[in-house]
C-alpha cells in the first residue's frame, strides 16, 4: 500500500513553454502533499506544502508564480512550471501524507525536466 | 527550525564490511527522525524511523539506527553490506509538532565495492 505516482517521469521542453507535473496517491487519500526539487547530487528541497482543497504554502525564495501547485482532490496534486528556463532543469519530487502532521511520507519516483 | 548534518558525503566500504553513516541534527523541539535510501532517478524510500519508545530502531534490508539525544545523533548502521545497497542515503528529521513537514540532510553516497 501507500503508492505514489509521478507523471510524466521525463520531460523536455522549451524554453518559455510550461510543463505540468502530476502527483498521484494510488491507494489513500493525501490530504497534504509536498514537492520538492533536487539538483544533481543534492539533497531536497522543499519547495510547497499543499493542502486538499486550500492554497499550497511555499517555502521562502520559492516564486509562487512561477511554480503553480493545485491540489485539487485528495488523490492528485499537480506541479506547473510556468514559462520554465533552463535554469528550473531539476529532479522534482512529490510526496503525500495521510493527513496533515502525519510524520509519514510516502514518495513519488520524481520526474527529470529538462528546459532547452 | 530543524536542521541536519551528514557528516561523510561518500562511503567507500567492501561487500561484507560493516558501515555507519552518520547523522547529527539540531531542534529546540522534540523530533522525529528518518533514514531514506535513493537509487539513481527514484524517489526516496524509507529504511526506518524513530518516534519514541526504544533508541535503537530496526528497518528494512538489515539496517539499524540508535538515537542518541545527548549527543544529537541518529546514526545508521548495518553489519553487513550488500553491492545492492549502494545508493543515497538521506537522513530527515521533522519537529513532532509538524511532522510531516521534514528538513534533509544532504545526503551519504554509499559505494560498495566487490
Amino acid at each position: 500500500g501507500a503508492v505514489v505516482s509521478q507523471h510524466p517521469s521525463w520531460v523536455i521542453c522549451k524554453s518559455g513553454t510550461s510543463v505540468k507535473i502530476e502527483c498521484r496517491s494510488l491507494d489513500f487519500q493525501a490530504t497534504t502533499m509536498f514537492w520538492y526539487r533536487q539538483f544533481p547530487k543534492q539533497s531536497l528541497m522543499l519547495m510547497a506544502t499543499s493542502n486538499e482543497g486550500s492554497k499550497a504554502t511555499y517555502e521562502q525564495g520559492v516564486e509562487k508564480d512561477k511554480f503553480l501547485i493545485n491540489h485539487a482532490s485528495l488523490t492528485l496534486s499537480t506541479l506547473t512550471v510556468t514559462s520554465a528556463h533552463p535554469e528550473d532543469s531539476s529532479f522534482y519530487i512529490c510526496s503525500a501524507a495521510h493527513s496533515v502532521g502525519n510524520y509519514e511520507q510516502y514518495f513519488g519516483p520524481g520526474t527529470r525536466l529538462t528546459v532547452t | 527550525a530543524q536542521s541536519v548534518t551528514q557528516l561523510d558525503s561518500q562511503v567507500p566500504v567492501f561487500e561484507e564490511a560493516p558501515v555507519e553513516l552518520r547523522c547529527n541534527y539540531s531542534s529546540s523541539v522534540s523530533v522525529y527522525l528518518f533514514w531514506y535510501v535513493q537509487y539513481p532517478n527514484q524517489g526516496l524510500q524509507l529504511l526506518l524511523k524513530y518516534l519514541s519508545g526504544s533508541t535503537l530502531v530496526k528497518g528494512i534490508n538489515g539496517f539499524e539506527a540508535e538515537f542518541n539525544k545527548s549527543q544529537t545523533s541518529f546514526h545508521l548502521r548495518k553489519p553487513s553490506v550488500h553491492i545492492s545497497d549502494t545508493a543515497e542515503y538521506f537522513c530527515a528529521v521533522s519537529a513532532n509538532t509538524n511532522a510531516g513537514k521534514s528538513t534533509f540532510g544532504d545526503g551519504t553516497t554509499l559505494t560498495v565495492k566487490p
